[in-house]
């Protein structure tokens, strides 16, 4: 069956210190993948995408993602974590492609990530 | 850009009692949309999908229903509410890219 997997239900760091919020996938073909962030009682934001082309891809609010194909994960990344930036974090893929696409996406069960001062 | 409203932002409603919960969209014409149910502030669970005007896939056997009477409106309704009916829903768009773009979410309580 196809699944996303997020090992940790959350993530602690300090302020300043690099953040890493894990995804693994499970899917046959090439998927597309994706991550998304909630804050307390609002929709999903849009992060950033993998399509194709560099396995690094940057995003919104200095997020990166590094997909790597042979461990099938795309690690969620962050220099340097602020305290805003806690909050839920969730990653997605798209194994539909092509004509009559419907652009579902499976979902991870989320990851909480917290930032101390 | 496109953006998605969701109408009410918040609702509390009795057992037995119907239900209608709105999403509209502007900026965007024949988008894909999709309804979720978020439970406890964790993982989505995809309700329904539709690709076009008239045009419904469920993923869930529930007491649920949805419509899409116009392409840019899309309705999750209940003809009588559960306890079970409990929870954040979201209305999600696609339109020409690959990523999903959420509404701000009906925050439903049965009681």
């Amino acid at each position: 069956a196809q699944s996303v997997a997020q090992p940790e239900d959350q993530v602690n760091v300090a302020e300043g210190n690099p953040l890493t919020v894990k995804c693994t996938y499970s899917v046959s073909g090439n998927p597309y993948l994706f991550w998304y962030v909630q804050y307390p009682n609002r929709g999903l934001q849009f992060l950033l995408k993998y399509i194709t082309g560099d396995n690094l891809v940057k995003g919104s609010y200095g997020f990166e993602a590094e997909f790597n194909k042979s461990q099938t994960s795309f690690h969620l990344k962050k220099p340097s974590a602020l305290v805003s930036d806690s909050a839920l974090y969730f990653c997605a893929v798209s194994p539909f492609h092509g004509s009559g696409n419907t652009g579902k996406l499976i979902f991870g069960q989320g990851t909480t990530l917290q930032v101390k001062p | 850009s496109q953006t998605i409203h969701q109408w009410p932002a918040t609702l509390v409603q009795p057992v037995g009692s119907p239900l209608s919960l709105e999403c509209t969209v502007e900026g965007t014409s024949n988008p894909n949309l999709y309804w979720y149910r978020q439970a406890a502030g964790r993982g989505l669970q995809l309700l329904f999908y539709s690709v076009g005007i008239g045009q419904i896939s469920s993923e869930v056997p529930q007491n649920l229903s949805a419509s899409r009477p116009q392409d840019r409106q899309f309705i999750l309704s209940s003809k009588k509410l559960l306890l079970s009916d409990s929870g954040f829903y979201l209305c999600a768009l696609v339109a020409g890219g690959r990523e999903q773009y959420f509404g701000p979410g009906t925050r439903l309580t049965v009681t």
